[in-house]
């Protein structure tokens, strides 16, 4: 079945510094990844839509200019955090699409094993 | 924009037992996953439910679709310590939508 990796799993950081997580689809082509974070007991959030050769579609309140996204090939997205806080630490999870969008609904996700920050 | 309610939030149930978990959306959708969450993990997928009626099991784990009532159920049955997890829905419209999540204790 289609595999998405993430790395790295755990990062600790300091306040200020900037962090860059990836997000590969290791047997498919992704044309469409997606962003999202997760806080302690609470539901996915979706930050950004990710699309191959062009810019990221970011969800309403989430700051583009901090949360740097770069598609730039069909099997890896990068989401990088930067001058990163402790209020932005969280649990990161991307999805890869499995095909396009099929009459306006999405298809199938796959969902990466996450990637969990903490900024001190 | 589509809301996804999941009911209950939290359940704490003696393993053996079964019980229903509900997950109703507020527009059409025809196609809609659960998904189990462990506690520091990602997500795993446990069913796609693509129609109308549409009924897939596994194991202990039963879900149903109902597209006209815009209702899901993920029944649970004779429930073990394992099944103990977080189970999400989630609605495919032009996004993926969320439901609230419900967290799974089954005790002994």
């Amino acid at each position: 079945g289609a595999v998405v990796s993430q790395h790295p799993s755990w990062v600790i950081c300091k306040s200020g510094t900037s962090v860059k997580i990836e997000c590969r689809s290791l047997d498919f082509q992704a044309t469409t990844m997606f962003w999202y974070r997760q806080f302690p007991k609470q539901s996915l959030m979706l930050m950004a839509t990710s699309n191959e050769g062009s810019k990221a579609t970011y969800e309403q309140g989430v700051e583009k200019d901090k949360f740097l996204i770069n598609h730039a090939s069909l099997t890896l997205s990068t989401l990088t955090v930067t001058s990163a806080h402790p209020e932005d630490s969280s649990f990161y999870i991307c999805s890869a699409e499995g095909g396009g969008i099929t009459s306006g609904r999405r298809e199938t996700q796959y969902f990466g094993p996450g990637t969990r920050l903490l900024v001190l | 924009e589509l809301k996804v309610e999941q009911n209950p939030l939290f359940l704490s149930m003696q393993e053996g037992k079964n019980y229903t978990i509900y997950c109703n959306y507020s527009t059409t959708s025809d196609r809609l996953y659960w998904y189990r969450q462990d506690p520091g993990k990602s997500l795993e997928s446990l069913f796609v439910l693509l129609s109308n009626g549409a009924v897939k099991q596994e194991g202990r784990l039963m879900a149903s679709l109902d597209t006209k009532a815009r209702l899901s159920t993920l029944h649970i049955t004779a429930a073990v310590h394992d099944l103990s997890a977080t189970y999400f829905c989630a609605v495919a419209g032009n996004q993926f939508y969320f439901g609230t999540g419900t967290s799974l204790t089954v005790i002994p």
